[in-house]
């Protein structure tokens, strides 16, 4: 079955790097996604990785992914009090006609200190 | 181009009631998901229609249904409501399978 962890909190000073962790179960995932929610609001997709990919990088945001050990990461460079928010780790499996199964990680809320 | 939208923002019911959400898609998108968030949890997947079609659907009772549109927006209904019914309530549109956009959600509230 599909199951995603995260850690729930982390803390970071303002122009620090961020490191967000997530553990997914499925080895058939095919998509893996990062998503970040401000307060009130919906899930805004940041990045996401296919999942024979090791690495992406855009801008200020590092994806990395470890197949073997199903353990995707997100690096934040040079962290701003804006990046403070949910942040969802996400793995999406295809399944028969054209329906992809999206399970989310219960969210890790990065807390930037000014 | 308009995002996705859901109405209402907020929405109170009393136990037992019915409730009706509903979602209209950013242009161009033919597969809508819907999801149900738990304060403090991740979205948990609930059904997701393509083409007027529901061709997937997660762990939710029957009395959780849903409709798309010819124009792709779509209704989420929930009959008989429970107090754990209490929930943000989001609606993603996308086309093909990879990039979901969220809209801002509906939150219920079941007394």
């Amino acid at each position: 079955g599909e199951d995603v962890e995260q850690s729930l909190f982390l803390s970071v000073r303002e122009g620090d790097s961020s490191v967000i962790n997530c553990t997914y179960t499925d080895s058939s995932s095919t998509y893996l996604y990062w998503y970040k929610q401000e307060p009130g609001a919906g899930l805004q997709l940041l990045t996401y990785i296919f999942s024979n990919m090791d690495m992406k990088q855009d801008q200020r945001l590092t994806v990395l992914l470890n197949k073997k050990d199903k353990h995707l990461s997100l690096r934040i460079a040079d962290t701003q009090t804006g990046d403070s928010a949910i942040y969802f780790c996400a793995e999406s499996i295809q399944l028969g006609g054209g329906y992809q199964k999206v399970t989310f990680g219960t969210g890790t809320k990065l807390q930037v200190i000014p | 181009e308009t995002g996705v939208t859901q109405s209402p923002t907020h929405l109170i019911k009393t136990r037992g009631q019915q409730v009706t959400l509903r979602c209209s898609s950013q242009s161009g998108h033919n597969t809508v998901s819907w999801y149900q968030q738990a304060l403090g949890q991740g979205p948990q997947f609930i059904f997701q229609y393509y083409r007027e079609e529901e061709n997937g659907r997660g762990n939710f009772p029957p009395r959780f249904s849903g409709l798309q549109f010819p124009n792709y927006s779509s209704e989420l209904n929930v009959n008989a409501l429970e107090l754990d019914d209490s929930a943000l309530y989001l609606c993603a549109s996308s086309s093909g399978l990879l990039e979901q956009y969220f809209g801002p959600g509906t939150r219920l509230t079941v007394t």
